[in-house]
């Protein structure tokens, strides 16, 4: 089975400061996509970051960045200079070209504080 | 930037009845749309893929004839909670590919519809 694991159900964080979002993923499949989603207390789920399996490059959004461990499966999320906007419920995610949808993990919260 | 619109936000119904939600992609067209289901805290589960003029498909525990998908045109999807009951009661995703992206194209979701069966 293709699964996605978050360990940290929760994190905290103080403002200003940097936080690492841990992911780890199994799948057989070569070609796949990895994904980090943000979902805010309004539900809205927002795209943060998105990685190539087939890129060795760790992607870079701003002040967000993932470090993207190919052989141990992992893929996680750095966030700097955290504001208080960034207080959400952060989800890894993959797809694979053969299944075409979108597996979430279980999601981490994220609390920043001042 | 894509639009997913999903109506309605809110939702309270009786025991017994049935529900339609709509999930419109408002400036793109999209032959796949993903119907998600959300318990509180906790992760978003995949319970059907829509497909534009053709049956959709379920994932494996959810039924079918509880939970009816139409696809029938590249802008609109829809789910219909038949006979609700309580334990239907959740937040429901719905998301959409561009006919134009690839399978690894970023979803857009919409707000998500809160069901409150009584």
């Amino acid at each position: 089975a293709q699964t996605v694991t978050q360990s940290q159900p929760e994190m905290s964080v103080q403002e200003a400061e940097t936080v690492t979002l841990s992911c780890t993923y199994d799948t057989s499949e070569s070609d796949y996509y990895l994904f980090w989603y943000k979902q805010p207390p309004s539900r809205q789920m927002i795209l943060v970051i998105r990685q190539e399996a087939y890129k060795q490059q760790n992607a870079t959004e701003n002040r967000f960045s993932v470090n993207f461990q190919k052989a141990a499966k992992s893929f996680s999320l750095k966030i700097s200079d955290s504001q208080l906007g960034d207080a959400a419920m952060y989800f890894c995610a993959y797809i694979t070209g053969t299944a075409s949808k979108l597996t979430f993990g279980t999601g981490t919260r994220l609390q920043v504080t001042l | 930037g894509a639009v997913v619109s999903q109506h309605p936000s809110r939702v309270i119904c009786k025991s017994g009845t049935s529900v339609k939600i709509e999930c419109r992609s408002l400036d793109f067209q999209a032959t796949t749309m993903f119907w998600y289901r959300q318990f509180p805290k906790q992760s978003l589960m995949l319970m059907a893929t829509s497909n534009e003029g053709s049956k959709a498909t379920y994932e494996q525990g959810v039924e079918k004839d509880k939970f009816l998908i139409n696809h029938a045109s590249l802008t609109l999807s829809t789910l219909t909670v038949t006979s609700a009951h309580p334990e239907d009661s959740s937040f429901y995703i719905c998301s959409a590919r561009d006919l134009q992206g690839r399978y690894n194209s970023p979803l857009h979701f919409g707000n998500g519809t809160r069901l409150t069966v009584t």
